[in-house]
């Protein structure tokens, strides 16, 4: 069973459009949501990432909207760019005291068209 | 600053042959974790280190794979008489605080 589910396999917007990548997650004790942007060849880099806490965490044009009690949370990329085409993965960890291991979603590959 | 530092970046091995992954966290960071990338099962969690001791390998396969942290600068990724379905890219992260992982630009690992 999958822990963390993103929706879309693959999206395809035109510049300038906003894309929308969704993810969904089973586990109530998650509560950090962070997503992550890779280009082939190159590690998973981090974009932007929520707390359970807040339903909103904007960054430049990279908005995350949070909601807890359906237990979902969706990556918003306003005004996309061609440089913006990469897999998106959604990651999810517990929270409590220490360092917390990371829950991927199977990612989502996003092609802006120029 | 450099960032996590992986080596090699490309490893093929025989079917059999041991196989060891490097990595090098960001200085000062005293968390390091390895995943793995496959096309099927996705990025999946393997082991961590916390100050250069194990706390957790709940993801790591019980024979064959072993990771090892000797000092706070590096850390090693062994898997032993390598399988086909072995072959992956293995990411390497570390982090400074509880969240933020930062991630190196994997080893692809196939073995023939």
């Amino acid at each position: 069973q999958q822990q963390v589910r993103q929706s879309s396999q693959s999206l395809t917007v035109w510049e300038g459009e906003t894309a929308i990548l969704n993810c969904s997650y089973e586990n109530s004790a998650f509560d950090y949501f962070p997503w992550y942007q890779q280009f082939p060849g190159e590690g998973p880099a981090l974009l932007i990432a929520i707390r359970s806490v807040s339903d909103k965490k904007e960054d430049g044009r990279f908005t995350i909207f949070f909601n807890k009690r359906e237990k979902n949370l969706s990556l918003h990329i306003k005004d996309s760019q061609p440089g913006d085409s990469a897999t998106y993965f959604c990651a999810a960890s517990e929270g409590g005291s220490g360092y917390n291991k990371l829950t991927f979603g199977k990612g989502t590959v996003l092609l802006v068209s120029p | 600053n450099a960032g996590v530092i992986q080596t090699p970046r490309h490893k093929v091995t025989g079917k059999g042959q041991e196989a060891t992954l490097w990595c090098e966290p960001i200085s000062g960071h005293s968390a390091v974790f390895w995943y793995r990338q496959t096309i099927v099962q996705g990025l999946e969690f393997l082991t961590y280190f916390r100050n250069q001791a194990p706390i957790d390998d709940s993801g790591m396969p019980k024979e064959r794979f072993s990771a090892q942290m000797p000092n706070q600068s590096h850390s090693t990724l062994k898997i032993q008489s390598t399988q086909p379905q072995d072959s992956a890219v293995y990411l390497c992260a570390s982090s400074l605080d509880q969240d933020t992982q930062y991630f190196g630009p994997g080893t692809r690992l196939l073995v023939l």
